[in-house]
């Protein structure tokens, strides 16, 4: 399974557009990338999930470049209730290892 | 309904205790998954069940037990627990065979404590 990266952390002011950027470098062809969302004490929540291009829903968007060897979870407009830790996953479908990475703590400030 | 549920919320045990944690959803999914989670770590996967079949083990020690008595319910038994095995247990299910690619839902977990 394709190993993620992201950064530990991540400060942000509300209102202001915050871009989590994951690196996996090596995606398998059939490799899907999804974004979960964690607050404390809480189960992890689907955020989105893409193959290639951008995806965009009502909460996020989510930009893969033409090499899918990274992608960026973008949030606009973040308010206090979106700081969590935010996760990045890669793998196969077909396959049913599932493996979180370290994931990114984001802390929304006033 | 996309709920999952756990119970119990909360655990104390003890070493010598046997004890169960239960996970129930009724989206009519047919993988359902145990996760254990340390405090500022990300989860990790425990057990698969795939259409009421264990299809993955992740090399988790015997004193963790799960069952699947049908396409709704999941089950741990803890028996004999160590107090390193404190920590969030956290059910999840999906709609397919399982797999990364499949969007999980999650209950919200139960907090155990092996004292």
């Amino acid at each position: 399974l394709a190993k993620t990266t992201q950064p530990i952390s991540m400060d942000s002011y509300e209102g202001q557009e915050v871009n989590i950027t994951c690196s996996h470098n090596n995606i398998a062809t059939n490799d899907y990338i999804t974004w979960y969302q964690q607050f404390p004490s809480q189960g992890p929540r689907f955020i989105i999930q893409g193959y290639k291009t951008k995806v965009t829903n009502e909460v996020a968007s989510l930009f893969i470049p033409a090499d899918r060897k990274s992608s960026t979870l973008s949030l606009p407009r973040v308010s206090l209730s979106d700081t969590a830790v935010y996760y990045c996953l890669v793998g196969e479908g077909g396959y049913q290892k599932v493996t979180f990475g370290i994931g990114t703590k984001l802390q929304v400030i006033p | 309904d996309t709920e999952v549920t756990q119970t119990p919320k909360h655990l104390v045990m003890g070493m010598t205790n046997k004890k169960s944690l239960k996970c129930e959803q009724h989206m009519g999914h047919r993988a359902m998954y145990w996760y254990k989670q340390k405090a500022k770590k990300p989860p990790e996967l425990m057990f698969v069940y795939s259409y009421e079949k264990l299809s993955i083990n992740e090399s988790v020690p015997s004193r963790f037990s799960p069952e699947c008595p049908n396409s709704s319910l999941l089950n741990l038994h803890l028996h004999a627990l160590q107090p390193e095995d404190s920590a969030l247990y956290l059910c999840a299910s999906s709609q397919g065979g399982g797999g990364p690619q499949e969007t999980q839902y999650f209950g919200p977990g139960t907090r155990l404590l092996v004292l």
